[in-house]
């Protein structure tokens, strides 16, 4: 069986300031990774992927992650927070039902932002 | 192009009634899936639907079913509505479905059970 970890429920920075969220996995099979961010009232929406190739992964708005096997880790990071960034982000592993779509998501952790 | 359409946004139903969401997937997708998202147990995958077949069902009671369409577009019905049904129930598209492509999720259905 796979699961998330995300570790944090709320993370608060200042505008500019690193942002740093924290995703571990548990997986038997070779996992599929995918950050979401989900705004007030809205679905989600895909921030990156992981599949398989190169273990940096850039993706939309800035926002980036690393791929650590041995940690078993899917860091999401930004250098520079900004105002708008402010959101629930969920970390999800895919890959071991049989081929077929279905995602687990962690618990998420709800982003501040502050002047 | 168009996005994941769900209908209703928002819906109130009574305890012990019955509710059908619906979700019109992106044009030429054919997987849709359905989660639903709680306060207490954050997002649970429900179900998984491609080319009008269930592949993938979550541990949820048979209350909850589904199907889909022969044009992709997918249905949810839960049946004797319970008070901790009340939840945002998201519906996601795909390409063909497999556990590596990208799900674009819908806006989502509000249902509040009272």
């Amino acid at each position: 069986a796979q699961s998330v970890t995300q570790l944090g429920s709320h993370v608060s920075v200042s505008e500019g300031a690193l942002v740093l969220l924290r995703c571990n996995y548990s997986s038997s099979v070779p996992p599929y990774l995918f950050w979401y961010v989900q705004y007030p009232n809205q679905g989600l929406q895909l921030l990156l992927k992981y599949t398989t190739g190169a273990t940096l992964v850039k993706g939309i708005n800035g926002f980036e992650a690393e791929f650590k096997k041995s940690e078993t880790s899917f860091h999401l990071t930004k250098p520079s927070a900004h105002m708008s960034d402010a959101a629930e982000y969920f970390c999800a592993v895919s890959g071991d039902s049989g081929g077929y779509n279905k995602l687990i998501f962690g618990a998420g952790t709800r982003l501040a932002v502050h002047p | 192009k168009a996005g994941v359409t769900q209908t209703p946004r928002y819906l109130i139903k009574t305890r012990g009634q019955q509710v059908t969401l619906s979700c019109s997937p992106i044009s030429g997708h054919r997987s849709v899936s359905w989660y639903q998202q709680t306060p207490g147990q954050g997002l649970q995958f429900l179900f998984e639907y491609f080319s009008e077949t269930q592949r993938n069902k979550g541990n949820f009671p048979g209350r909850f079913s589904g199907r889909q369409f022969s044009n992709s577009r997918s249905e949810m019905n839960v049946s004797t509505l319970e008070l901790g049904d009340s939840a945002l129930y998201l519906c996601a598209s795909s390409l063909v479905g497999g556990s590596n492509t990208e799900a674009f999720f819908g806006q989502g259905t509000r249902l509040t059970v009272v």
